[in-house]
């Protein structure tokens, strides 16, 4: 069965500080997808990266950073050099192609940076 | 930028009162998720379709909850009678997400039942 956990309820840092949000999923798929969004106060789900499971490498872009790695089942997600402006809920998901596709989602991680 | 619009943004009702609340896809997507967010279950799947057709609602509460694709670009989910522990925000996603694509979310409806 499909599963996604998010570990860390809240993360509290100071502006400039790096932060990793993990991830770790189930899955009895070889094809599937990950994908984590970003949802700030203002409450919408905004879509930062997805992946499939046949590309391991780890992708940057600015100050976020994603590490994939399939032996452990994890999908970590770092923030460089944080800002006020990262304050928000993460959420990691899981789309598995034998579900049709759906996205099933961790319960998030609760990011507040500090100035 | 294409995005998905819900309407309305933000519902109060009265219990026993029936709520429609509406989606417009991305124009071309071929799937579309209806998500519950509660403080307490999190993002909750509801119900999704497939060019159109009803994949699986096993996550709806079948007695009062429908959701249903009229066309191609609206979605409709349904609630009655309301109740308030479907206070919550909903929100309606649209994506190719077999194929891997991107899966994009409305702005949700925040739904107050009093």
């Amino acid at each position: 069965a499909q599963k996604v956990t998010q570990a860390q309820t809240e993360i509290s840092v100071v502006e400039k500080e790096d932060v990793t949000l993990d991830c770790v999923y189930e899955t009895r798929d070889t094809t599937y997808y990950l994908f984590w969004y970003k949802q700030p106060p203002s409450g919408e789900l905004v879509f930062l990266i997805r992946r499939n499971s046949f590309d391991e490498q780890n992708e940057i872009s600015g100050r976020y950073s994603w590490n994939f790695q399939k032996s452990t089942s994890s999908f970590n997600f770092t923030i460089t050099a944080s800002q006020v402006v990262d304050s928000a809920v993460y959420f990691c998901a899981l789309s598995e192609e034998s579900q049709g596709g759906k996205l099933i989602f961790g319960q998030g991680t609760e990011l507040s940076v500090k100035p | 930028d294409a995005r998905v619009t819900q309407t309305p943004r933000h519902k109060v009702t009265e219990m026993g009162q029936e709520v429609t609340m509406r989606c417009q896809p991305i124009l071309g997507h071929n799937t579309v998720f209806w998500y519950r967010q509660t403080m307490m279950q999190g993002l909750e799947l509801l119900a999704y379709f497939r060019n159109r057709a009803p994949l699986d609602d096993s996550g709806m509460p079948k007695d009062r909850f429908s959701a249903e694709m009229p066309d191609a670009t609206l979605a409709t989910l349904k609630i009655q009678p309301s109740e308030p522990r479907d206070s919550a925000v909903y929100f309606c996603a649209s994506g190719f997400p077999v194929q891997g694509s991107d899966v994009t979310f409305g702005s949700g409806t925040r739904l107050t039942v009093v």
